[in-house]
Formats: C-alpha cells, sequence, structure tokens
C-alpha cells in the first residue's frame, strides 16, 4: 500500500511554455501533498505544501506564481511550471501523507527545459 | 529551526563490509526520524523510521537507533551488497509542523564486488 505516482516521469519543453506535473495516491487519500525539487547530487528542497481544498503554502524563496500547485482532490495534486526556463531544469518529487505522518514519495519527474 | 546533519559522501565499500552512515539532528520536542534511499534516477523509497526515543527502525538488514541523548539516528548494515548502492537521505519531519520534513544532505554509498 501507499503508492505515490507521478506523471510524466520526464519531459522536455521549449522555453518559455508551461508544464504540468501530477502527483497521484493511488491506495489512499491524502490530506497533505508536498512537493520537492532536486538538483543533481543534493538533497531535496522542499518547495511547497498542499492540503486538499486550500492554497498550498510556499517555502520562502519560491514563486508561487512561477510554481503554481492545485490540490483539487485527495488523490491529485498537480505542480504547474509556468513559462519555464533553462533554469527551472530539474527533478521534480511530490510525496503525500494520510493520516500518519510518514511521508510516501513518488517516482519524481525529470525536467529538461531547452 | 528543525535541520538533519549526515555525514557527507561518497563512501566506498566492499561487498560484506560493515556500514555506517552518521545522522544527527536538531529540533524541538519529538521529531520521527527516517532514512529514505534513492536508486539511481528514481525517486525517495523510506527504508525505515522510529517515532520515539530508543525505537529502533529495521527493514533489509539496516537499522538505526533514535537516541535522544545524542539527538541522533545513525544508519547500520552487517554486511553490505552491490545492490545497496545508492544515495542514503536522513530525515526528520515533526507533526506539530505540519509534517514537513528536512533532509540532511544525502550520502552516496558505492559498494564494489
Amino acid at each position: 500500500g501507499a503508492v505515490v505516482s507521478q506523471h510524466p516521469s520526464w519531459v522536455i519543453c521549449k522555453s518559455g511554455t508551461s508544464v504540468k506535473i501530477e502527483c497521484r495516491s493511488l491506495d489512499f487519500q491524502a490530506t497533505t501533498m508536498f512537493w520537492y525539487r532536486q538538483f543533481p547530487k543534493q538533497s531535496l528542497m522542499l518547495m511547497a505544501t498542499s492540503n486538499e481544498g486550500s492554497k498550498a503554502t510556499y517555502e520562502q524563496g519560491v514563486e508561487k506564481d512561477k510554481f503554481l500547485i492545485n490540490h483539487a482532490s485527495l488523490t491529485l495534486s498537480t505542480l504547474t511550471v509556468t513559462s519555464a526556463h533553462p533554469e527551472d531544469s530539474s527533478f521534480y518529487i511530490c510525496s503525500a501523507t494520510g493520516q500518519g505522518e510518514t511521508q510516501y514519495f513518488g517516482p519524481g519527474t525529470r525536467l529538461l527545459v531547452l | 529551526g528543525n535541520s538533519v546533519t549526515q555525514m557527507e559522501g561518497p563512501v566506498t565499500l566492499s561487498e560484506e563490509a560493515f556500514l555506517t552512515i552518521n545522522c544527527t539532528y536538531t529540533a524541538t520536542g519529538y521529531p520521527s526520524l527516517f532514512w529514505y534511499v534513492q536508486y539511481p534516477g528514481e525517486g525517495l523509497q523510506l527504508l525505515l523510521k522510529a517515532t520515539k526515543a530508543d525505537d529502533k527502525g529495521s527493514n533489509k538488514g539496516f537499522e538505526a537507533t533514535y537516541r535522544k541523548e545524542t539527538t541522533s539516528f545513525h544508519l547500520e548494515k552487517g554486511s553490505v551488497q552491490v545492490s545497496d548502492s545508492a544515495v542514503y537521505f536522513c530525515a526528520l519531519s515533526h507533526k506539530y509542523n505540519n509534517n514537513d520534513m528536512r533532509f540532511g544532505a544525502g550520502t552516496r554509498l558505492t559498494v564494489k564486488p
């Protein structure tokens, strides 16, 4: 149990376009979902926390207008990178918690902006 | 604030060697502690966890004990295998802080046959 999926697993886009990444909890209801960014050979950096039906809470330094997060249901959260630029290229990982505090992570989405 | 410091890598061991990856934390109250493993090109997988002092988490031959007196959660394995090669992240989560998780920098382990 406690499986989290992400789609797509990788995406290449042109600079200036927007990219949407989906995060789904497959076998549990996720009251809270988290979005992380990971640069090569570095740790995960928390970008934002979202609770179903409410606005996401962004970490300091993360532009909320650039990284739009929607948590419309208890099993789905989306991250949209708007007007992507090459510096947005990264590995984006989501995680979800149910009733407990253990976070279950998705497999990640690798974004390359040309 | 809450933070995690773990041993810098990379760590290279021969198969069947003993592994220790040190992890210490700073937090108020009683956080939960975790070890996650990341295989190349993949997301993070929960390896083990401990939710209170003196708890021992264990999985796949790995174990770690929650030591409040030394604020540590060192990861150990008695005999590593080539398949254990991965990056290991120590992390803490505080349920009173909306469960947000703080990660250590990660330690890359390479096990050679």
